[in-house]
């Protein structure tokens, strides 16, 4: 099993909607988890980190849960401009950072 | 705009040829690291330095040698590669490999070994 998973898409979705995505990684015992997004041939970029509580930024929610394992992404009000492939990470007990195999969100006109 | 600046943006080299990258951060950060991305894939891990010292080695090839001269700089020197070392190579810092772990990435130096 891979230590951290995701579904590679791609969501084709409208503008304006609303577009989620789960992220599950396999060690009860990872530390920290973040978002983020990567446009074609440029690095990633932090989108968000991911709380056990929670966050949200303006558009974007981020959710933990420990028990099942995974993390969410929501945008919501989804631009043009969303269009990437966003990739979760996950921080191991051994202090790796592992990024997910990213998800692709088109957002079309 | 990233505080991690990375250099060449490009580079082409033979196989037999020796070559460095190079990675620079200014935000003080302790902990850097080497990752490599192939086309439609994610970032792997390669190497992580903490405090000027290597901590993580991914079990890398020797033909990948990384260097840490100071806080602030981190080289990765290649030697004798192939082919399929051709990918995009990106550095990152975060302020402490074990805490406060969020990650910033250059943009990276795209690698083709002919």
């Amino acid at each position: 099993r891979k230590e951290v998973e995701q579904d590679p898409g791609p969501f084709n979705v409208p503008e304006g909607a609303t577009v989620a995505f789960n992220c599950t990684y396999s060690n009860s015992a990872s530390q920290s988890f973040f978002w983020y997004r990567q446009d074609c041939r440029k690095e990633p970029k932090l989108l968000m980190s991911v709380y056990s509580s929670g966050n949200e930024d303006g558009r974007f929610t981020a959710q933990l849960n420990r028990a099942s394992q995974y993390i969410s992404l929501l945008i919501r009000d989804s631009k043009l401009s969303d269009s990437a492939t966003y990739l979760c990470v996950v921080v191991t007990p051994s202090y790796k950072l592992i990024f997910g195999s990213g998800t692709r969100l088109l957002v079309r006109p | 705009d990233t505080e991690v600046t990375q250099t060449p943006k490009h580079l082409v080299m033979g196989m037999t040829n020796k070559k460095s990258l190079k990675c620079e951060q200014h935000m003080g950060h302790r902990a850097m690291y080497w990752y490599k991305q192939k086309a439609k894939k994610p970032p792997e891990l390669m190497f992580v330095y903490s405090y000027e010292k290597l901590s993580i080695n991914e079990s890398v090839p020797s033909r990948f040698s990384p260097e840490c001269p100071n806080s602030s700089l981190l080289n990765l020197h290649l030697h004798a590669l192939q082919p399929e070392d051709s990918a995009l190579y990106l550095c990152a810092s975060s302020q402490s490999w074990t805490e406060n772990t969020e990650a910033f990435f250059g943009q990276g130096t795209r690698l083709t070994v002919v």
